[in-house]
């Protein structure tokens, strides 16, 4: 059992909308990294936060950002969405440091129509 | 580019025969190599890591992987597949050192025959 959670599990937006997807990391872990993974792809990096500061970030416009709050829960926020952000949006957690092993949620699915 | 191929999108075994996933990278140094597995609707489950010594790294649920530096492989292999290894596996890399800013490959979904 990984202890990641994260909501909602299913959500339907419209073109141009926003949305914001929630983490809960496992506890005692203090980075936090997104993921997009698109149907029938491997997943993309989009950014990771530690210590609620942006540390890395994937080939993601800016209307991908997120949060990280001192309780090191995480939210993902997509403004102005496409169609092609359709995908499963999975957090993973990790303390930081070498050879760390992170742990995924299940991941939140997002279809924009 | 950098990159992850996983060269098999789908593969079929039979319950109980050998099982190996390729798996090739294209770095100039050694990457940080991982194994995943997808289940449907679950997450990703971390099945193996390699980081350096050993090239022959053990995992959970019997699998196994070999780093081999000449060929830029890290295949996946398990001597006898059990039904409940039905699922999607990827391939991972890490370049930064934390293992924590993974880059993927496109998987290869997994069909075991009873």
């Amino acid at each position: 059992e990984t202890g990641v959670t994260q909501s909602p599990t299913h959500l339907i937006k419209t073109r141009g909308q926003q949305v914001t997807l929630r983490c809960s990391s496992q506890s005692g872990h203090n980075t936090v990294s997104w993921y997009q993974q698109a149907l029938g792809q491997g997943p993309q990096f989009i950014f990771q936060y530690y210590r609620e500061e942006e540390n890395g970030r994937g080939n993601f416009p800016p209307r991908f950002s997120g949060l990280q709050f001192p309780n090191y829960s995480s939210e993902l926020n997509v403004n102005a969405l496409e169609l092609d952000d359709s995908a499963l949006y999975l957090c993973a957690s990790s303390l930081v440091g070498s050879q760390e092993t992170q742990y995924f949620g299940p991941g939140t699915r997002l279809l924009v129509l | 580019a950098q990159s992850v191929t996983q060269p098999d999108i789908h593969i079929t075994v039979s319950e109980g025969a050998s099982l190996e996933l390729r798996c090739n990278y294209s770095y100039g140094a050694t990457p940080y190599l991982f194994w995943y597995v997808q289940s449907p609707g679950q997450g990703l489950q971390l099945l193996l890591k390699y980081f350096s010594g050993d090239t022959l790294v053990q995992g959970i649920k019997g699998f196994e992987a070999e780093f081999k530096r000449s060929q830029s492989s890290f295949n996946l292999r398990k001597p006898s597949v059990h039904w409940s290894d039905a699922a999607e596996y990827f391939c991972a890399v890490d370049l930064t050192g934390g293992g924590n800013k993974l880059t993927f490959g496109t998987g290869t979904q997994l069909k075991v025959e009873l």
